[in-house]
């Protein structure tokens, strides 16, 4: 089953552009990560966030957590054509081993 | 670092036919992970290992899919009979994690299935 629902489903922006992509989940998490896919690669590790954090940076990656909500967002600042992929939230629960289920991604288009 | 690898890149086959696919992970990687992505969805667990233990195994259709781990290095995912609806993308992802551990997953490139 798939815990993770990213919103919008597809998102097209201009280069320069700020995106930002939502994922909401459902049962506790123990931490959320954002995975890129480009087209026909596989999955690419982009940042892990806690249960105990609110936000995190990683370049031009800004990341947030609501637990109370249950959500985070992914905001990628500056766009440019190469973060044309698709976006993945997975969570890991909060108990047992650590494992991954993944939403059902958000498609960014970036034009030149 | 050697990323993961996988094999074959692309597999076509008729239904009722049987097909495998290898992945070699991240040496030093205790956890091995095999997905299956749907054209337009996201990965969905097939099965997980530690070592060469099965850690989680639970939306693995054991009647057609079978997978191993030798010796906690490489592993097989193995389809017999393939149906219409098993064509995806198999991903292989490995990790450092260890039970509780949070360390992020290394994804090969994945092999295409498509069965007519």
């Amino acid at each position: 089953s798939q815990q993770g629902e990213e919103d919008p489903q597809a998102l097209s922006i201009q280069e320069g552009e700020n995106a930002t992509m939502n994922c909401s989940y459902k049962t506790s998490i123990n931490n959320l990560q954002w995975y890129r896919q480009n087209s026909g690669r596989g999955l690419v590790h982009l940042i892990l966030i806690r249960s105990n954090e609110r936000e995190k940076h990683s370049g031009r990656l800004r990341v947030t957590l609501d637990t109370s909500k249950k959500s985070s967002s992914l905001l990628i600042t500056a766009s440019r054509a190469a973060d044309t992929a698709s976006y993945f939230c997975a969570t890991a629960p909060n108990s047992g081993y650590s494992t991954l289920t993944f939403g059902k991604g958000t498609m960014l288009l970036v034009s030149p | 670092e050697a990323g993961v690898a996988q094999s074959p890149r692309y597999k076509i086959i008729e239904k009722r036919q049987s097909v495998a696919f290898w992945c070699n992970p991240i040496s030093g990687h205790a956890t091995l992970y095999w997905y299956q992505q749907i054209l337009g969805q996201g990965p969905k667990l097939l099965i997980q290992f530690q070592n060469n233990g099965v850690v989680d195994d639970s939306q693995l259709p054991k009647d057609r899919f079978s997978a191993e781990r030798l010796k906690g290095v490489d592993s097989t995912l193995k389809i017999q009979p393939a149906k219409l609806e098993d064509s995806a993308v198999y991903l292989c992802a490995s990790s450092q994690a260890t039970g509780l551990d949070n360390s992020p997953l290394h994804f090969g490139n994945g092999t295409r299935l498509t069965v007519t």
